[in-house]
């Protein structure tokens, strides 16, 4: 089984900074890693797939880069509605998730 | 509007059973490879299971906590998903999310969209 682990767990940041959320795999994935917004209560919201391709209406402030084991999300002028968790999973091999990251306001 | 409706879920006694439904609407389920993804209270997600659209077999995989014990079917002239679990686990507690691998009929490694879930307790 492919581990994703994502780090930091917790990020605390304020409004209009920059942030950087990074995933890691235990083998390689190429590019075929997402991301997922979750907000309390909510289902998981797809961002990001092909490791950099944003999904339909997802703000260009939102990016993400990276192939092989090493991913990173961006995330550029963050407004109050992105805080939230946020979690990586890979489809190179079945299927795995990390464990999240969740971004606090500071 | 593509939407998903799961249901069915509540409190089960260890060693129970208990179906869940999810409901598709606003694409072509019959297409779509259809998937179960749960998250225990406070935790991460975890891929459950999926079943293939008819068109590319209608066969179906499992996470190894589940096979043997869970079952994911479909019923495409209804439009629904379904998920029976058997001989259930104080460690299966969790909300139980239908997603799909895509909305055409070539499937994607990602989950878009997701219904709102349904919550399992399996508690004595």
């Amino acid at each position: 089984e492919i581990v994703m682990t994502q780090s930091p767990a917790t990020l605390s940041v304020s409004p209009g900074e920059r942030v950087t959320l990074s995933c890691r795999a235990s083998q390689s994935l190429s590019s075929n890693l997402a991301w997922y917004q979750q907000k309390p209560g909510q289902a998981p919201r797809l961002l990001i797939y092909g490791a950099s391709t944003r999904a339909t209406g997802i703000p260009a402030r939102f990016s993400g880069s990276g192939s092989g084991t090493e991913f990173t999300l961006t995330i550029s002028n963050l407004q109050s509605e992105d805080f939230a968790v946020y979690y990586c999973q890979q489809y190179n091999n079945w299927f795995t998730f990390g464990g999240g990251t969740k971004m606090e306001i500071k | 509007e593509v939407q998903l409706v799961e249901s069915g879920g509540g409190l089960v006694e260890p060693g129970g059973s208990l179906r869940l439904s999810c409901a598709a609407s606003g694409f072509t389920f019959s297409n779509a490879w259809m998937t179960w993804v749960r998250q225990a209270p406070g935790k991460g997600l975890e891929w459950v299971g999926r079943i293939k659209s008819k068109t590319h077999g209608g066969t179906t995989d499992y996470a190894a906590p589940v096979k043997d014990r869970f079952t994911i079917s479909r019923d495409d002239s209804k439009n629904t998903l379904y998920l029976q679990m058997n001989s259930l686990k104080t460690e299966d507690t969790a909300v139980y999310y239908c997603t799909t691998q895509g909305l055409s009929m070539t499937p994607v490694g990602w989950f878009d969209p997701w219904g709102q879930g349904t919550l399992v307790t399996v508690s004595s």
